[in-house]
């Protein structure tokens, strides 16, 4: 079974920290994702990457950087935390776009910025 | 570029009665198309996928979906709603492999709520 591991499930950090955001997968996808969860506005794609060191914004990037050194590790990076960030942030990961079938979830982590 | 959207962000249902929730896209290439399900406090889990082959799908949990190329519709659908259906569900799409123009990116709709009265 594919595994997407996200390193917190619970998250609360004050407001002007850098915070790290872990996601590791065990599938050796080429894609990895990172999204934004809130009411009402479903999921909210903020980066992905495609390949190591190689990232695209996605819809909402502002606030957040990523890193990808490692073909299996993708890194949210919150740089000075604000309380409009607390949040549902979920991984995923999925094959190369010539086999891509579907992307795997990790659990979420739920970060509350205080 | 491409889009989903979901009517309804609350559906209510009695237990035994059909379940319909609403997904209409819009994309420039011929879609992809998925449905997640979310149970509390967990990450999404693939229901069912459209790409490109049959267009009724199966999935699992009893809910199937049906690609109307006509009416840009991937509605889903389960004859007998069980108590254990309610979640949040939504639909994604993304381009299909080695299509020009297209991308890894998945998209997503806003949600369903899906509610089973006993």
């Amino acid at each position: 079974d594919v595994k997407v591991t996200q390193s917190s499930r619970y998250l609360v950090k004050r407001t002007g920290e850098k915070v790290f955001l872990e996601c590791v997968q065990d599938m050796d996808h080429e894609n990895m994702f990172w999204y934004r969860q809130d009411p009402g506005l479903g999921l909210r794609l903020i980066y992905f990457s495609y390949d190591v060191k190689m990232k695209e914004k996605g819809d909402i990037p502002e606030g957040y950087s990523v890193s990808r050194e490692k073909k299996e590790r993708f890194s949210l990076i919150l740089e000075s935390a604000s309380t409009n960030q607390t949040s549902m942030y979920l991984c995923a990961s999925s094959p190369p776009r010539g086999v891509f079938t579907e992307a795997f979830f990790g659990q979420g982590t739920r970060l509350t910025v205080v | 570029a491409q889009s989903v959207t979901q009517l309804g962000s609350h559906v209510s249902v009695s237990e035994g009665a059909l379940v319909l929730l609403r997904c209409n896209y819009s994309s420039s290439v011929p879609p992809y198309l998925f449905w997640y399900v979310q149970y509390p406090n967990q990450g999404l889990q693939l229901l069912l996928k459209y790409t490109s082959a049959a267009t009724l799908v199966k999935g699992i949990n009893g809910f199937e979906a049906e690609f109307k190329k006509s009416e840009t519709s991937f509605h889903l659908t389960k004859p007998s709603a069980h108590m254990s259906d309610a979640a949040e569900y939504f639909c994604a799409v993304t381009g299909p492999p080695n299509y020009g123009g297209a991308t890894n990116k998945l998209i997503f709709g806003t949600g369903t709520l899906l509610a089973v009265q006993p």
